[in-house]
């Protein structure tokens, strides 16, 4: 089974509006980190955000918050107010700490954004 | 300036001969790890390293070496490449469990 599931190949939006990025997970740790990274097309990969498994509170980040709900395994990104510098490929990974796993990085397969003008 | 720098960041090879990737970074981060970035695949994790002389496999090494001899350093090296390595190549590290940097990636062609 897939450990991170982006079902959004890709996505539109316009201008100044709002939008959120689905990202499930599957793991058995008590003990993990969601991420979210950006690439936009020259190819860098860029850090947003980051929560951790015991945050209570949903991480926020500038215009990006991580809408957290560990019940339902899912770990969403919201853009607020998207500009066109937010077009670009979206990743969400997960790293699992108690099953020694610290080593990696789990990627999902992305999501493409278009931010029409 | 905190950063990771791979080379080169374009590489057209053809099949055989042998090539390294250089990566390098200047955060004296123990964790570095080489990934590749495949359509519809995300990034998969080839290999990687928890500190100088200790390097593990990751999801997909076959084909792939690496050595760590310096903290700083972690080179990926493809002995004999084939097209199906054809991909983009990313090399991150990190002190903690939280942020990884990632160099600029090396896009590879393998003919």
């Amino acid at each position: 089974a897939q450990k991170i599931t982006q079902t959004q190949p890709g996505m539109f939006v316009q201008e100044k509006e709002a939008v959120t990025l689905d990202c499930t997970y599957d793991t058995s740790d008590q003990s993990y980190g969601l991420f979210w990274y950006k690439q936009p097309s020259s190819g860098e990969m860029i850090f947003l955000i980051y929560q951790g498994s015991y945050d209570e509170q949903n991480a926020t980040e500038g215009r990006y918050s991580l809408n957290f709900q560990k019940a339902r395994k899912s770990a969403n990104l919201v853009i607020s107010a998207s500009q066109l510098g937010d077009s670009a490929m979206y990743f969400c990974a997960m790293r699992e700490v108690a099953s020694g796993s610290a080593r990696q990085l789990t990627f999902g397969s992305g999501t493409q954004l278009t931010v029409l003008p | 300036e905190a950063q990771v720098t791979q080379n080169p960041r374009y590489l057209i090879t053809v099949t055989g001969k042998k090539l390294t990737v250089t990566c390098s970074q200047n955060m004296n981060h123990e964790y570095m790890s080489w990934y590749r970035q495949d359509p519809g695949l995300g990034l998969r994790q080839i290999y990687y390293s928890m500190n100088v002389e200790v390097t593990d496999k990751g999801d997909v090494p076959e084909g792939y070496k690496v050595s760590r001899k310096e903290k700083r350093n972690f080179p990926l090296i493809l002995e004999s490449p084939s097209p199906n390595q054809t991909s983009l190549y990313f090399c991150a590290s990190r002190a903690g469990l939280t942020e990884a940097f990632f160099g600029q990636g090396t896009r590879l062609t393998v003919v």
